[in-house]
């Protein structure tokens, strides 16, 4: 149990145009679903956290207008990136959970923009 | 701040040898501990996790006690395999009303045949 995808799992785009990225929890209903970038050989670092139905949660540093979350439902939460810029190439992992001690993460978004 | 330090890799051993990855955390009130493993070209998966002082969590022959007197949570392994070869972090969490997991830097292990 505690499935989580993500969708597309690697996605290349050229400079300017916007990309979605989806993120499901298969088999549960998750309360809250994070968003996290990971730079190569780095740590995991969260961009923001979601809850169902409500306005997402960024953090220090991170554009809410250039990452934008919408999580339309306990299954369900979609990060896009506008106007892709190469600097954004990155990891993009999501998380979903449902208490405070477990996160259950997806398998990762590999984006490069060309 | 809350945060998390682990030991920097990479980490190389040979296999069936024993493996220690330290990992040390500060934190306001009482965290919940973590460690995840991410295998190469995947996400992060939760390998094991203790949620009070003294508890051991133990998963795939991997262990790990939280100690709250020396705000410690060490990852340990008494004979690694191949197939261990990843990158783990130490990770903490459940603190204040947020969900919120703070990471550790990750340690890549790398185990020789």
């Amino acid at each position: 149990g505690a499935v989580v995808s993500q969708h597309p799992s690697r996605v290349i785009c050229k400079s300017g145009t916007s990309v979605k990225i989806e993120c499901r929890s298969l088999d549960f209903q998750a309360t809250t679903m994070f968003w996290y970038r990971q730079f190569p050989k780095q740590s995991l670092m969260l961009m923001a956290t979601s809850n169902e139905g409500s306005k997402a949660t960024y953090e220090q540093g991170v554009e809410k207008d250039k990452f934008l979350i919408n999580h339309a439902s306990l299954t369900l939460s979609t990060l896009t990136v506008t106007s892709a810029h190469p600097e954004d190439s990155s990891f993009y992992i999501c998380s979903a959970s449902t208490d405070k001690e477990t996160q259950y993460f997806g398998p990762g978004t590999r984006l490069l923009v060309l | 701040g809350d945060s998390v330090t682990q030991m920097e890799g990479p980490v190389t051993l040979s296999e069936e040898a024993f493996l220690t990855i330290n990992c040390t955390y500060t934190a306001t009130g009482y965290p919940s501990l973590f460690w995840y493993v991410q295998y190469p070209g995947e996400g992060l998966q939760l390998l094991l996790k203790a949620t009070k002082a003294d508890d051991k969590g133990s998963n795939k022959g991997f262990e790990a006690t939280y100690r709250k007197e020396t705000t410690s949570f060490h990852l340990e392994k008494g004979s690694v395999q191949v197939s261990d070869s990843a990158v783990y972090f130490c990770a903490l969490g459940g603190l204040n009303r947020d969900d919120k997991i703070i990471f550790g830097k990750g340690t890549r292990l790398h185990i020789l045949p």
